[in-house]
C-alpha cells in the first residue's frame, strides 16, 4: 500500500522553465491538496481538489496551475518558474471520514 | 481570513520536563489536527480532534480542543529526546468546500 506518491523528489529549474509535479494516491480519497513549505512559514495551501473534476485556490495560488486528472492523480504545474517558488512541495490526500491528511514524501524544488 | 497561530515557534527543553504548545485559530471550526515532522521528512498524523472538549493521548503527548476558545493544546509530559521534531496543528474550515489550513509549526528540541 503506497499511500501518497510524489514525483520527482528533487528538481532544479532555471528561471522561466516549466515543470509539473505529480501526485498519486491509492487510498480512494476524494480530497487532495498541494502545499508549499518554507522556513518559518509552516505549510501554505496552494490549491486543493474536493473531488474529481473540481479544483479551488488556496492561500498562495499565483504562479501555479493544477489538474485533477482522475480520482487518483492531482498534478501541480509551474508554467514559468521564479526563484520565489523555491520551496518544498507536499501533496496530501484527505481521509473522507476523519478528514485526517496523508502526505507524500515531498518535492524539494530549487529555482535558480 | 483564517489565521492559525502556534506558540511558541521554537522550544528547547530538558529531558524529563513538561511543556505545552498552543494552537489558536481565528474562525469557527470543530475539527483540529496535530502532525509531527522530522527534519527532511514528511508529516505524519498524531491526533484527530473532532469536537469541543476532545482529548486524545498517545504516550507522552496529549492533545485537547476547546472550540469555544478556538484553542488547542499539545501537552508534553516528561520529554525525551525522541520527541524532538516540528509539530503542526491544522484546522479544517468550511469555505464552499472543506479546506485544511496549517499553523506555522513549533520546532521542539529536547536536550539530553
Amino acid at each position: 500500500n503506497a499511500g501518497v506518491t510524489q514525483t520527482p523528489k528533487f528538481q532544479v529549474l532555471k528561471t522561466g522553465q516549466s515543470m509539473t509535479l505529480q501526485c498519486a494516491q491509492d487510498m480512494n480519497h476524494n480530497s487532495m491538496y498541494w502545499y508549499r513549505q518554507d522556513p518559518g512559514m509552516g505549510l501554505r495551501l496552494i490549491y486543493y481538489s474536493a473531488s474529481e473534476g473540481t479544483t479551488d485556490k488556496g492561500e498562495v495560488p499565483n504562479g501555479y496551475n493544477v489538474s485533477r486528472l482522475n480520482k487518483r492523480e492531482f498534478s501541480l504545474r509551474l508554467e514559468s518558474a521564479a526563484p520565489s517558488q523555491t520551496s518544498v512541495y507536499f501533496c496530501a490526500s484527505i481521509h473522507p471520514g476523519q478528514q485526517e491528511a496523508f502526505f507524500g514524501q515531498g518535492t524539494r524544488l530549487t529555482v535558480v | 481570513e483564517l489565521k492559525v497561530e502556534q506558540n511558541p515557534l521554537f522550544l528547547s527543553m530538558q529531558e524529563g520536563k513538561n511543556y505545552t504548545i498552543y494552537c489558536n485559530y481565528s474562525t469557527t471550526s470543530d475539527r483540529l489536527y496535530w502532525y509531527r515532522q522530522d527534519p527532511g521528512k514528511s508529516l505524519e498524523s498524531l491526533f484527530v480532534l473532532l469536537s469541543n472538549g476532545a482529548v486524545k493521548q498517545e504516550g507522552r503527548l496529549m492533545a485537547s480542543l476547546d472550540t469555544k476558545a478556538r484553542l488547542s493544546t499539545l501537552h508534553i509530559t516528561a520529554a525525551v529526546h525522541d520527541l524532538s521534531a516540528t509539530y503542526f496543528c491544522a484546522v479544517e474550515i468550511l469555505s464552499g468546500t472543506y479546506k485544511y489550513i496549517f499553523g506555522t509549526g513549533t520546532r521542539l528540541k529536547v536536550l539530553a
